[in-house]
């Protein structure tokens, strides 16, 4: 069946530095892909997502690319923040049903 | 922000009793979901819903049950809590569209002693 796998956490950094969280993905035909924040105490909010191959998604400074030949949708951020302190989780919906299938999320905190 | 409540926030509540969550939105969307997360579980959808009176299971859904009567609510009652129940409880809402994005609400914390 389908499946979301994302590498595991915590993943510590200090501000500025170079985030990569990685996901790859098994699912039948094309499906949507995406990912969600949760920050401390809230609910989780999309960050990003991508539809078809080879399409960027962006938002407040990270991306991700839909890989196709590789299944993955790893995403980046060039100088993480400490606000960027949060939980991270990728996702994927595949045919009809309008149900995501979940990674297990990725805590990521952010030293000053 | 999408317009999505949860009632109550936090409830603590003893083994045995039922109790019901409710989710309410403003923005006449299609589907309603909810979900437990749990450490090292990650978010497991409980039942979903696809219209009024229109609902299935999710992953995790044995010990609770749904309803929607109307499309701003989507009721989630847990019959008899157990202390595997105790977890935070979101909701969620999309369109229904394909890729469109699911909006969360912002939890329920639940304690079952």
């Amino acid at each position: 069946g389908d499946s979301v796998t994302q590498m595991e956490g915590p993943v510590t950094l200090s501000e500025e530095a170079f985030l990569t969280i990685n996901c790859t993905y098994t699912a039948t035909g094309y499906p949507s892909l995406f990912w969600y924040v949760q920050y401390p105490g809230e609910g989780l909010q999309l960050l990003l997502k991508a539809t078809k191959a080879d399409d960027k998604g962006s938002n407040k400074g990270f991306e991700a690319t839909y890989r196709k030949e590789t299944t993955s949708f790893h995403l980046e951020k060039g100088s993480v923040q400490v606000s960027d302190s949060a939980v991270y989780f990728c996702a994927l919906e595949a045919g009809n049903n309008r149900k995501l299938i979940w990674g297990l999320g990725t805590s990521l905190a952010v030293n000053p | 922000d999408a317009g999505i409540t949860q009632s109550p926030r936090h409830k603590v509540t003893e083994t045995g009793t039922p109790v019901t969550l409710r989710c309410h939105q403003t923005e006449n969307h299609r589907y309603m979901y909810w979900y437990r997360q749990d450490p090292g579980h990650g978010l497991r959808l409980i039942h979903y819903s696809y219209g009024v009176k229109d609902t299935d299971k999710g992953e995790v859904s044995d010990g609770y049950s749904v309803s929607r009567s109307k499309t701003e609510d989507f009721l989630l009652t847990l019959e008899s809590a157990t202390s595997s129940q105790t977890s935070v409880y979101f909701c969620a809402i999309s369109s229904g569209q394909g890729g469109e994005t699911q909006y969360f609400g912002p939890g329920t914390r639940l304690l079952v002693l």
